[in-house]
């Protein structure tokens, strides 16, 4: 196991609401990654944080957004759901200056209806 | 944007036999990545390659970096029903992020 929690396991919701995803991140790690997994698909970063601050982002829209908070967990915020945002939702940490190792959480399995 | 191509997407393949996924990316990479995700499950962390030509081994695995650090490939010796899953190289992308591959899903049959 990597250390890496996320919750909720599952969630569904219904197009148009909005979400919270959370993650801690393993001990020691300051940053964090987020992605998105859709069915049959390889991981797509949506954005990274380091100390607090969005350090990268991928080609998602403003709706997604995140937190980082000082003990370095983190949220993903996604407003306005749409059907394609069904997908598992992973987050990874790691140490910056340890490489990009990413260690990955068991995700959150999204349903929008 | 920089892709990562890999091959085949799909293997099936009988206990014992072997198995190997390519990566092929269009531009030079600084490293690459090899993860594993087991059905259900999440990406777990493999090996890293680094210098040009590199060969790793783990136990049945064996990892090898392209002279050109623009390929990559997995080879399993003598494949078991634990190695079932999706197989995915990842490789840095402009912003120092990973950009994952399109995976190889290996299933074994006993």
């Amino acid at each position: 196991e990597t250390g890496v929690t996320q919750s909720p396991t599952h969630l569904i919701k219904t197009r148009g609401q909005q979400v919270t995803l959370r993650c801690s991140s393993q001990s020691g790690h300051n940053t964090v990654s987020w992605y998105q997994q859709a069915l049959g698909q390889g991981p797509q970063f949506i954005f990274q944080y380091y100390r607090e601050e969005e350090n990268g982002r991928g080609n998602f829209p403003p709706r997604f957004s995140g937190l980082q908070f000082p003990n370095y967990s983190s949220e993903l915020n996604v407003n306005a759901l749409e059907l394609d945002d069904s997908a598992l939702y992973l987050c990874a940490s790691s140490l910056v200056g340890q490489g990009d190792t990413q260690y990955f959480g068991p995700g959150t399995r999204l349903t929008v209806l | 944007g920089q892709q990562v191509m890999q091959i085949p997407q799909y293997q099936h393949v009988q206990e014992g036999e072997d198995f190997t996924t390519y990566c092929n990316s269009s531009t030079t990479l600084s490293n690459i990545q090899w993860y594993k995700q087991r059905p259900g499950g999440h990406p777990v962390f493999l090996i890293q390659l680094v210098k040009s030509g590199e060969v790793k081994k783990q136990k049945r695995l064996t990892f090898q970096f392209g002279e050109a650090k623009k390929n990559s490939s997995l080879h399993i010796t003598a494949t078991q029903t634990t190695d079932v899953g999706t197989y995915f190289c990842a490789v840095e992308g402009d912003t120092d992020k990973l950009i994952f591959g399109t995976g190889t899903r290996l299933q074994v049959f006993p």
